[in-house]
């Protein structure tokens, strides 16, 4: 039973280029998190999805950052135009249900370090 | 601001003696946390987690104690091993969908 898988694992960009990262959940999992890790910082949430609706994305910036789950496929975490700051650790995590009361399982993380 | 937070940045313990990991919380509404194990170049593992209607859950080898009065949680690994040299993260659950992390501490096991 395979874990959260996230692809890539690590992504180099320049300024004003665009990242994707991918995240496929576990098994039998429609609930989908994304969050962000700053080196020697805890992980800080971005948005929360299901599949083909966003549920909460009111740690995600207003600007350049997007997110989608389709109804088939994974994830996808979207940067355009990256900047300097959006280096971190991007990770990926799924319940098999809602609320935060579900354990949510983590993903290996991308690592992306904009240049 | 975040509402989680832990006493001490870094934790050194000998093999084989406990080890013992704080947390403090600051809104007396939250019912739900979770301990994480980060492992360097990994993602958060999920450990051990409780509610707010318990005080003391226990694992295989890590036992979770949570005083309401006080709004602190602490992790104790009986028996401490080299695999268990990570960043732990207490987390906290239960409001809306999110969940909160602290800053992590980080425990290194000594020889």
């Amino acid at each position: 039973n395979a874990g959260v898988m996230q692809n890539p694992r690590h992504l180099v960009r320049r300024r004003g280029q665009e990242a994707r990262l991918r995240c496929s959940p576990m098994k039998g999992h429609s609930h989908v998190y994304w969050y962000r890790q700053l080196p020697e910082e805890g992980l800080k949430f971005m948005v929360y999805l299901q599949k083909e609706n966003i549920i909460d994305e009111s740690g995600m910036p207003k600007e350049r950052f997007s997110a989608e789950f389709p109804k088939e496929g994974p994830s996808i975490l979207r940067i355009q135009q990256v900047v300097r700051g959006d280096s971190a650790a991007y990770f990926c995590a799924s319940s098999p249900g809602a609320g935060s009361q579900e354990t949510q399982y983590f993903g290996p993380g991308t690592r992306l370090l904009v240049l | 601001g975040e509402s989680v937070g832990l006493h001490l940045p870094t934790l050194s313990v000998q093999e084989g003696d406990n080890s013992i990991i704080n947390c403090a919380y600051s809104n007396s509404a939250s019912d739900y946390f979770i301990w994480y194990k980060q492992e360097s170049g990994k993602g958060p593992q999920f450990i051990i987690d409780i509610r707010s209607n318990m005080d003391k859950r226990q694992g295989q080898r890590v036992t979770v104690l949570l005083n309401k009065t006080v709004k602190h949680l602490s992790l104790q690994i009986a028996a401490t091993q080299p695999g268990d040299s990570a960043v732990y993260f207490c987390a906290e659950g239960g409001r809306d969908d999110k969940i909160i992390f602290g800053k992590g501490t980080r425990l290194h096991i000594l020889p």
